[in-house]
């Protein structure tokens, strides 16, 4: 199975600032048809997870552009940029390449 | 308005069986591939299965964990898709989510494998 290693697990933030997750692949998320399917999600509190950028940079329907995701092969940036408190909460990434698909373990976002 | 709700779940013992549905609205169903996943009490989430539509054959596919145990379907009549899951196992105790695409995801159902 891949895995994937989402740093750091808690991340505190001052509202307003700008933090960047990272995300590990065990091995290359590049799939037979040439796309790299890498996606991040926000779960809040009490909430299912929302999904926040599919493809490593595609931002979905109706996500600010303070959300932006970058990388390639094995090695995934999210960045959240003018952070605001509806951004609070578990932030996933998930990998769709390879079966069977796997999530990283969250990192936390929250208030410094 | 895409919508997606599963019901069925609750307290079980080990070794039993119970069937989650998942009734969709919103989007054409019978061209949409649909999945399972959970999150363990512990908030890791895990894949568990996944059907595509009838012109990929309703292909299914399934986490080793699951295997043999659990069986994803679906009724393109009714929008639905369903998780029979059989010989039950405490650690199957988790909240499961049916998801469109791992775009749009159901509220999720609790279900609990306890003595």
């Amino acid at each position: 199975d891949v895995l994937m290693t989402q740093t750091p697990v808690s991340l505190p933030v001052s509202l307003g600032g700008q933090v960047s997750i990272s995300c590990r692949s065990s091995q290359s998320l590049v799939h037979s048809d040439g796309n790299t399917y890498l996606h991040w999600y926000l779960q809040k509190p009490g909430q299912s997870p929302q999904l926040l950028i599919y493809r490593v940079s595609n931002r979905f329907s109706g996500v600010p552009d303070r959300f932006s995701g970058s990388g390639s092969g094995t090695d995934f940036t999210l960045k959240i940029s003018r952070v605001e408190p509806e951004d609070l909460g578990v932030y996933y990434c998930l990998q769709s390449t390879h079966f069977p698909l796997t999530f990283g373990s969250g990192t936390k976002l929250e208030i410094k | 308005e895409v919508q997606l709700v599963e019901t069925g779940g609750g307290l079980v013992q080990p070794g039993k069986s119970l069937k989650l549905t998942c009734a969709t609205s919103g989007f054409t169903f019978s061209n949409a591939w649909m999945h399972w996943v959970r999150q363990s009490p512990e908030k890791q989430l895990e894949w568990v299965a996944q059907i595509k539509a009838k012109s990929n054959n309703y292909a299914t596919y399934y986490a080793e964990s699951v295997k043999g145990r659990f069986t994803i379907s679906r009724d393109d009549s009714k929008s639905s898709v369903y998780l029979q899951m059989n010989s039950l196992k405490e650690e199957d105790t988790a909240i499961y989510y049916c998801t469109w695409l791992l775009w749009y995801w159901g509220q999720g159902v609790m279900v609990t494998v306890s003595s």
